[in-house]
């Protein structure tokens, strides 16, 4: 079977760092994606990481170990508009596998 | 403007009717796929297509179809629509030469009564 586990609300106050952990399971791993969705709308793409490492796209990061089937996207400088779903999800050959996501709340 | 197009934005359908949700691009990427989200389930693929002529299964298909005639089209036919396929459906493509940005649709709002 495959899995992901991500946390389901993660709150935080404007200018502030947040990290949001993922671990997989996964019968087949290429990489892991990290999408971002406001308001049920259309998800969007924000960070792939193919190899182990750290991965650096303005004030979001997203870090990957593979060894430990383990990821995290980290946001920084928190503005009010991070406030969003965050989906990270694996990429099995051509298809992903999402997470449930996490609500991210950013607080005045 | 470049992107991936959805139909109907929203439509309530009685259950034991045929519905075919509409899927277009025009960024001429080879996979395409579509996918359900439910509250707290995040998003289940259903189908996905990697290139015309093709098509495969996701983690949910039952219940489904699809069928892609052509690089830009993807629809989604539901054939006989139950109450458990309310939901919000998105369509997505990918260029299967890099594959690791997938493009969303802006959804489609279905609920079955």
């Amino acid at each position: 079977g495959q899995s992901l586990e991500q946390p389901s609300e993660v709150t935080a106050v404007e200018g502030a760092i947040v990290q949001i952990n993922c671990t997989y399971q996964t019968s087949g791993f290429y990489g892991l994606s990290w999408y971002q969705q406001h308001d049920g709308g259309a998800p969007t793409f924000l960070s792939y990481n193919g190899l182990d490492g750290l991965e650096e796209t303005g004030r979001f990061s997203s870090f990957l170990s593979r060894s430990d089937s383990y990821g995290y996207l980290l946001l920084q400088e928190l503005q009010m508009k991070d406030s969003a779903s965050y989906f990270c999800a694996v990429k099995q050959g051509g298809k992903l596998i999402f997470g449930q996501g996490t609500e991210l709340s950013v607080k005045p | 403007i470049a992107g991936i197009t959805q139909a109907p934005t929203s439509q309530i359908l009685a259950a034991g009717r045929r519905m075919t949700l509409r899927c277009t691009q025009d960024m001429r990427h080879n996979a395409m796929y579509w996918y359900r989200q439910d509250l707290g389930l995040g998003l289940r693929l259903i189908h996905y297509s990697n290139t015309a002529g093709t098509t495969g299964k996701g983690e949910v298909p039952d219940g489904y179809s699809v069928s892609r005639a052509n690089t830009d089209d993807f629809p989604l036919t539901l054939a006989s629509a139950v109450p458990s396929q309310t939901s919000v459906y998105f369509c997505a493509s990918s260029d299967s030469g890099t594959g690791n940005e997938q493009f969303f649709g802006p959804g489609t709002r279905l609920t079955v009564l």
